[in-house]
């Protein structure tokens, strides 16, 4: 399979503040998706990340508060706008068609 | 959208005996059913999947069986051992590719 990594691993924010999240694949992938988990929580999709062209936002997620990039099959970034508390969780982006991998994750905290 | 109700939301299971999941889904387009494993701090880990052509997947002390008629599917795990010890996720999704999970169940294996 392939090795994803993300970046940061970790960071804690102030409330306003925007953070961008790397992914990068070691191998063109097709399909990258990004996800959230809120703490103790189960995973929810925010988006598709497409190759050259916009993302494709699910219910509840918008372009505005997450704008996503994708310029390229490893490489696609997240960003997390004007944060507050309630944004603090886990982002993962995952690679993959059925079979879907994890990266390690962002563990993010908004003060 | 696909909703993927999952039970229990905890277990708890002598050293050696079995556990089973159980998942329901609710769109009948889904095709593709994961179950990922998740151990403290790290990301989620693909550990069996069934597609809806399939009735049962087995894999050494794992299996996966599905009815498609009544919508659900379950994990079960035999000859359960301490580091079986983790959240597992049950998840669907279509020709999208979109992972729709459970709310997961946090399994602990007593010794």
């Amino acid at each position: 399979s392939a090795v994803i990594s993300q970046k940061p691993s970790r960071d804690i924010c102030q409330r306003g503040t925007s953070l961008t999240i790397q992914c990068q694949v070691d191998s063109q992938v097709t399909m990258m998706f990004w996800y959230r988990q809120q703490p103790g929580q189960s995973l929810t999709l925010i988006a598709t990340a497409n190759q050259g062209s916009e993302a494709t936002y699910e219910s509840g997620f918008v372009i505005d508060k997450f704008p996503i990039s994708r310029p390229n099959l490893t490489f696609s970034t997240l960003t997390v706008s004007n944060m507050s508390p309630e944004d603090s969780s886990i982002y993962l982006c995952s690679v993959g068609l059925n079979e879907q991998f994890f990266g390690p994750g962002t563990r993010l905290t908004v003060l | 959208g696909e909703n993927v109700e999952q039970h229990p939301s905890t277990l708890s299971v002598q050293e050696g005996d079995s556990a089973v999941i159980k998942c329901t889904y609710s769109d009948s387009a889904s095709n593709y059913f994961p179950w990922y494993k998740q151990e403290l701090g790290k990301r989620p880990q693909l550990i069996i999947d069934i597609r809806s052509n399939v009735g049962e997947k087995k894999d050494q002390r794992i299996a996966v069986t599905l009815n498609k008629t009544a919508k659900h599917f379950s994990l079960h795990i035999t000859e359960t051992q301490p580091e079986d010890s983790a959240v597992y996720f049950c998840a669907a999704s279509s020709n999208d590719y979109k992972l729709s999970f459970g709310a997961g169940t946090t399994v602990t294996v007593r010794a």
